[in-house]
């Protein structure tokens, strides 16, 4: 049972395009939702992450939007530059529980044409 | 160290072959953990460490894997008899205490023929 489904798969954006990855999940108990950036042979990167009390936090060009009753996140960046190509990864966790193990999407790889 | 240092980046092991992953965590960080990651897909959740105990292991895939952390920090992933659907990226992290960010690893690929 996949927990949380990402898409879509691949996404190609001309510079200074908007970006727009979508999450949804299934589990109510997840309560932080993380989106992680990684690049080839790298390992992933917290990039930003939201908790379900608001429904939308930006830190510079990335904002996530949080729809809690349709269980449902999605990443945006603005003014896609080329080195925003990479792999990116919406994730979910139960931070509140004793442990924190993240929930994993399966990747949108990201490619913004100059 | 500056980050989260994992060794070999790279092994190539023949089927049936036994493998020692090595993690070494940011100096003083608590919390380790474990993922895999196969080839275009998502890291999933291996086990967890809190110092030196594993709390939760719950995402090993069989009884061939193995890890410990003896005196909180450094930490080994064994893969026992290792099989081609062992292949893959393992990736470790830390964090500074429980339910804070976690910082990952370059991860080590393996490959088995």
């Amino acid at each position: 049972q996949q927990q949380v489904k990402q898409s879509p798969q691949s996404l190609i954006v001309q510079k200074g395009g908007i970006s727009i990855i979508n999450c949804a999940y299934e589990n109510t108990a997840f309560d932080y939702f993380p989106w992680y950036q990684q690049f080839p042979g790298k390992g992933p990167a917290l990039l930003i992450a939201i908790r379900p009390d608001v429904s939308e936090k930006k830190e510079g060009r990335f904002t996530i939007s949080f729809n809690k009753s349709a269980k449902q996140f999605s990443l945006h960046i603005m003014d896609s530059q080329p080195g925003d190509s990479a792999t990116y990864f919406c994730a979910a966790s139960m931070r509140g529980g004793s442990n924190y193990k993240l929930t994993f999407g399966k990747g949108t790889l990201l490619t913004v044409n100059p | 160290g500056a980050g989260v240092s994992q060794s070999p980046r790279y092994k190539v092991a023949k089927r049936g072959q036994d493998v020692a992953l090595r993690c070494d965590p940011i100096s003083g960080h608590v919390s380790l953990f474990w993922y895999q990651q196969a080839l275009g897909q998502g890291p999933e959740f291996l086990t967890y460490f809190q110092n030196e105990a594993q709390l939760d292991k719950s995402g090993l895939p069989s009884d061939r894997f193995f890890a410990e952390r003896p005196e909180g920090s450094v930490s080994t992933l064994k893969i026992q008899r290792t099989q081609q659907e062992d292949s893959a990226v393992y990736l470790c992290a830390s964090s500074a205490r429980m339910n804070t960010e976690a910082f990952f690893g370059q991860g080590t690929r393996l490959t088995v023929v």
